[in-house]
C-alpha cells in the first residue's frame, strides 16, 4: 500500500520556539492532505485540510496564524506551530490521499509527538 | 456534520471473539472504515466496506453494516494479544478523498491472555 512518513517522530521545545513537522508520500502524489490532532486517549479531530498549490483550509477554532500549513509540492505537506506553549502538546498525525489510489482511501502517517516544556 | 459513536471500551479473554460496535448519522456515508491505533502509533487501516454491501469478511474480520439502523460493527475473531490497540470507524462519503475522515471516539480493546 501507499507509505506516508511524518517527521520528526518525536520533538520536544521550549515554550515560544516553533516547529516544522513534514508529511510525506513517499509512493503516490498526494494531491490532498489532511493534518489532525489527537488529545491523550481521545478521538483524532481534524485541524486542517491541505491542497497542492493552494491555501489550507482550517476547521473552525484553529487558528491558522498558529498553525501554518505549506503544500508546496504534491509530496510534501509541512505544519509548523509557532510560538508553541504548552498546550499545544500533543500527537499531530497526517493523511494523505491521491488521484490514483482506489476506493478512497486515504493513508496515515505514523504521527509525531510534540511536547512543548 | 456526521456523529460516530463509539463504546469507549472493550475487554476480551484471548481465543474469544471481539465485537466493536459503531453508528453514525451521515447516510450518505459510502464507505465505511475500520482503523487500528497501537500505542503511540498512526493509523493503520485494517478494512472497510461499501455502503452496498452487508457484510464483508477477510480473515479474522468481519465487517457487518446495517445502513437503515446506520450501524456498524467490527468482530474480530480468535482475539489475540496482539489485537489490544484502539479502533476507531470512520464513515466516508463518495468524495472521501477530498474530504477528511470524521473518527469515532475509538474503542480501546484490551485482550487478557
Amino acid at each position: 500500500g501507499a507509505v506516508v512518513s511524518q517527521h520528526p517522530s518525536r520533538v520536544i521545545c521550549k515554550s515560544g520556539t516553533s516547529v516544522k513537522i513534514e508529511c510525506r508520500s513517499l509512493d503516490f502524489q498526494a494531491t490532498t492532505m489532511f493534518w489532525y490532532r489527537q488529545f491523550p486517549k481521545k478521538s483524532l479531530m481534524l485541524m486542517a485540510t491541505s491542497n497542492e498549490g493552494s491555501k489550507a483550509t482550517y476547521e473552525q477554532g484553529v487558528e491558522k496564524d498558529k498553525f501554518l500549513i505549506n503544500h508546496a509540492s504534491l509530496t510534501l505537506s509541512t505544519l509548523t506551530v509557532t510560538s508553541a506553549h504548552p498546550e499545544d502538546s500533543s500527537f499531530y498525525i497526517c493523511s494523505a490521499r491521491g488521484l490514483e489510489l482506489s476506493n478512497n482511501e486515504q493513508f496515515f502517517g505514523p504521527g509525531t509527538r510534540l511536547t512543548v516544556l | 456534520g456526521e456523529d460516530v459513536e463509539q463504546s469507549l471500551f472493550l475487554s476480551v479473554r484471548e481465543g474469544d471473539s471481539s465485537v466493536i460496535n459503531c453508528t453514525y448519522t451521515d447516510s450518505s456515508s459510502t464507505y465505511l472504515y475500520w482503523y487500528k491505533q497501537e500505542p503511540g502509533a498512526g493509523l493503520q487501516l485494517l478494512t472497510y466496506i461499501f455502503s452496498n454491501m452487508d457484510m464483508k469478511q477477510d480473515q479474522r474480520l468481519t465487517v457487518l453494516l446495517n445502513k437503515k439502523d446506520k450501524h456498524l460493527s467490527l468482530r474480530i475473531a480468535d482475539t489475540q494479544t496482539g489485537d489490544s490497540a484502539i479502533y476507531f470507524c470512520a464513515p466516508g462519503g463518495m468524495d472521501t478523498g477530498r474530504r477528511a475522515l470524521t473518527f469515532g471516539s475509538g474503542t480501546r480493546l484490551q485482550v487478557q491472555p
